[in-house]
């Protein structure tokens, strides 16, 4: 099994909205992403959590709140975002050394 | 110099042809390696990992790496109208905290 599932698939919020996003593994692995993804351009890593610390962050706007609750499970907090954070979020997860594996994704969209 | 390269295409080969997906990093000390294949509005979804010098094969697909010349890259044989996508070549560089960066991706376009 090598599935990452992210809620919801689509999102669209105001400017003035909090919302999260989730992602949920069962790997067992060890590490997480959130990647933002805008059209015709790669994925853009925001935030890893490693053994569900917070590891790397890519200097990531505050709007943007990641949480660890556990090593399954990885959450995106958003809040007062603009309309040009509209894009693909993509959640991930990987083993220490091995492939990392994506979830379907969240299409937010800021309005 | 960005960290991962592409050409970002699009490559445009006929059915049953072979397409050659290139790709160079620039942190000599990355060791892990990988393709993934992104259709229009979808994830990325792997295909391939790599971590030795020389050639990995999966069915159609071969990866091939080159430490010394910092070069991986992805060769597709008899490719298919449904291997039409964009594929991004992805390095884990050495940083400690086991970062995944993503070249721009070459988009593949197979024509029947």
């Amino acid at each position: 099994d090598t599935e990452v599932t992210q809620t919801p698939k689509h999102l669209v919020m105001g400017m003035t909205n909090k919302k999260s996003l989730k992602c949920e593994q069962h790997m067992g692995h060890r590490a997480m992403y959130w990647y933002k993804q805008k059209a015709k351009k790669p994925p853009e890593l925001m935030f890893v959590y490693s053994y569900e610390k917070l590891s790397i962050n890519e200097s990531v706007p505050s709007r943007f709140s990641p949480e660890c609750p556990n090593s399954s499970l990885l959450n995106l907090h958003l809040h007062a975002l603009q309309p040009e954070d509209s894009a693909l979020y993509l959640c991930a997860s990987r083993m220490a050394l091995g492939e990392a594996f994506f979830g379907q994704g969240t299409r937010l969209t800021v309005v | 110099q960005k960290e991962v390269e592409q050409n970002s295409g699009p490559l445009s080969v006929p059915e049953g042809a072979i397409a050659s997906l290139n790709c160079t990093y620039s942190d000599r000390g990355s060791q892990s390696f990988f393709w993934y294949r992104q259709y229009s509005g979808k994830s990325p979804e792997l295909i391939m990992s790599i971590y030795s010098n020389g050639d990995k094969e999966d069915g159609r697909f071969t990866a091939q790496l080159n430490k010394a010349s910092q070069y991986v890259s992805l060769l597709i044989r008899d490719s298919q109208p449904s291997d039409s996508a964009t594929y991004l070549c992805a390095v884990k560089v050495n940083t400690g905290f086991q970062k995944l960066v993503f070249g721009t991706g070459t988009r593949l376009l197979v024509s029947p």
